[in-house]
Formats: C-alpha cells, structure tokens, sequence
C-alpha cells in the first residue's frame, strides 16, 4: 500500500451538492493530517488541517479523521464551481521530518 | 507582503545545461522546500532546509544541489539538466515544524529538450 492513497477523479459533483474527498495512508505512525487545494495551473494552498479524531469544520469545509481505519475525508458542502480544483491530501509519517502528500483528487462542481 | 517568490516562471533548456530556480519568502520563516509536481506524481520533495546553513535530501534529490543563502533564499540548481527533469518545481516555506502551514509559490515550468 502507497503512504497516501486518493481516488484521482475526476470528481464530478452539481453545485450544491456534498462533495466527499477521501483520503487512507498506510503509516499508523501518521499524527497530522492536510487539505491542500489547487487550482489548475496555480500553487497549492492549505485549507483545512486536522490532528484528532472525529470532525473539524471550517466554513462549508468539514475534515474527518479515523486514525483506527486510517482514513481522513474533506467534506465540502454547497459545492461551488469555484470549488473545482486538485485537492491534495498530506500528513506526517513516523520518522520522517517532512509532509508526504498524495497525488491530489481533482474535483468538477458543474453549475 | 509578497510571500514566495520564485524566478523564473518559464525555463527551456537544452539537454546538458545548467540552471539555478531562485527562491525567496519574506515571512521570515525558517524551513523552505523544493518540490517537483509531474502529471500523476503528486508533489514530490527534492530538497528541504530546516533552518539557516542546514539542508537534506528529500524523496527525489538525484540530480539536483540546492543552496540556502541565507534565512530568505534558497535556491535549487540543475548541474546537467535531463529531460525527465521537465517538471513544475514549487518553492516553499513554513515558520518552523512540520506540522506549520507550508505557503507555496508560484512555481517554475521548466521543460527540457
């Protein structure tokens, strides 16, 4: 299993709609997890961070951890177009002292 | 308060050339980063400075030398560029630990014939 696994996408979601990212690593050791966007063409920029289990919310962002299952999800609720972009998932690995980050799910939010 | 910056945007070179990506952050932060993001890769960690004077390989640092000038600079170089170097390479920082917000670039495209 890869350190960080994400669905590639494309995503596919109406505006309004739930829009669910997932996110599962294979480092048990993992403690910090990241949501990075990033618009086509543009650098990554974070949004959401999230260190304990359960939920975190943000605005109509919402991370949900499941250290156990070793899962982490971005929840976007009233998907935007201006939503559609790479969101790429990051975290801490034991013994390592930087971010690994997965290849990114790209998100469409169609009007 | 212009974050990270990074020169030049756009690079072609010619197999066996040389280059050197300038980075800068005027956050006064400590770590800065070098990655690469190809199609289906993902970001990819060249090279990472934790602080001033000190610097370490990253997942990918074959080929590349990297210098931190000082606490704003640091810089990425291609002794003899390859074509699989043809990349988009990210600069970024972050105030101190791991677990600190990295703010990213605007990236460099760099192709190589």
């Amino acid at each position: 299993q890869k350190e960080v696994e994400q669905n590639s996408g494309p995503l596919s979601v109406p505006e309004g709609a739930i829009a669910s990212l997932n996110c599962t690593y294979s480092d048990r050791g993992s403690q910090s997890f990241f949501w990075y966007r990033q618009y086509s063409g543009k650098s990554p920029e974070l949004i959401m961070s999230i260190y304990s289990n359960g939920d975190k919310e943000d605005g109509r962002f919402t991370a949900q951890l499941n250290k156990a299952s070793q899962y982490v999800s971005l929840l976007i609720r009233d998907s935007q177009p201006s939503d559609s972009a790479t969101y790429l998932c990051a975290l801490t690995r034991s013994g390592y002292s930087t971010l690994t980050f997965g290849k990114g799910t790209m998100l469409l939010v169609s009007p | 308060n212009a974050g990270v910056t990074q020169t030049p945007k756009f690079q072609v070179l010619k197999t066996g050339q040389s280059m050197t990506l300038q980075c800068a952050q005027d956050m006064n932060h400590n770590s800065m980063y070098w990655y690469r993001q190809d199609p289906g890769m993902g970001l990819r960690l060249i090279y990472y400075s934790a602080s001033e004077g000190t610097t370490d390989k990253g997942e990918v640092p074959n080929g590349y030398n990297v210098s931190r000038l000082n606490k704003r600079e640091f810089s990425l170089r291609l002794e003899s560029a390859a074509p699989s170097q043809t990349s988009v390479y990210f600069c970024a920082s972050s105030l101190q630990d791991i677990t600190d917000t990295q703010y990213f670039g605007p990236g460099t495209r760099l192709t190589v014939l």
